[in-house]
């Protein structure tokens, strides 16, 4: 059974501040990664992918890559309210999602 | 790029009927769709895989012959939820996979189906 688990949460952090969502997966072959973001009631955005070692960054937001730790990680530097939705971690090209981590940014 | 659209955006029916939902992708030729479904406070469920001019194929646990998808073309998939009971009130979500700029498969999502049955 192919797993992917987040860090649960939820996770509050403080406006401004680098919030910091984890996830591994169970899958050695996995060759894709995908961090989603979704606000209540909305369906998932698609944020990041990375596919190779290291770190990918895009704007405010960087996806770290471990492939022989099987972790995935997202950052979300100077967070602010609007950053606020619960975040899916996916693996794979026929997704396999994490349960998602609940993030909260407190003005 | 990579827009997906969904009709209607929500719907209320009475238990014993029939809805459709559309899935279209905007602006690029999908190789896949897939349909999910969210219940609240959970995360997304696969329920089927379609391509086009293809069955799809349904994931453990999903009754094909209540959801039945229909993959018309490369731009459009169909979610019919048949004779419809309370217990399939839920978020109905597809996704659209390309393959962006040679890299791995990629999903981008629908705006969701808010499916209420009375």
């Amino acid at each position: 059974q192919k797993e992917v688990e987040q860090n649960s949460g939820p996770l509050s952090v403080p406006e401004g501040a680098i919030a910091s969502l984890n996830c591994t997966y169970s899958d050695r072959g996995s060759q894709s990664f995908f961090w989603y973001r979704q606000y209540s009631g909305k369906s998932p955005e698609l944020i990041m992918s990375i596919y190779s070692n290291g770190d990918k960054e895009d704007g405010r937001f960087t996806a770290q890559l471990n492939k022989a730790s099987q972790y995935v990680s997202l950052l979300i530097r100077d967070s602010q309210p609007s950053d606020s939705a619960t975040y899916l971690c996916a693996v794979g090209g026929k997704l396999i999602f994490g349960q998602g981590t609940e993030l909260s940014v407190k003005p | 790029g990579a827009v997906v659209s969904q009709h209607p955006s929500r719907v209320i029916c009475k238990s014993g009927t029939s809805v459709k939902i559309e899935c279209r992708s905007l602006d690029f030729q999908a190789t896949t769709m897939f349909w999910y479904r969210q219940f609240p406070k959970q995360s997304l469920m696969l329920m089927a895989t379609s391509n086009e001019g293809s069955k799809a194929t349904y994931e453990q646990g999903v009754e094909k012959d209540k959801f039945l998808i229909n993959h018309a073309s490369l731009t459009l998939s169909t979610l019919t939820v048949t004779s419809a009971h309370p217990e399939d009130s839920s978020f109905y979500i597809c996704s659209a996979s390309i393959f962006p700029g040679g890299h791995q498969e990629t999903q981008y999502f629908g705006p969701g189906t808010r499916l209420l049955v009375l």
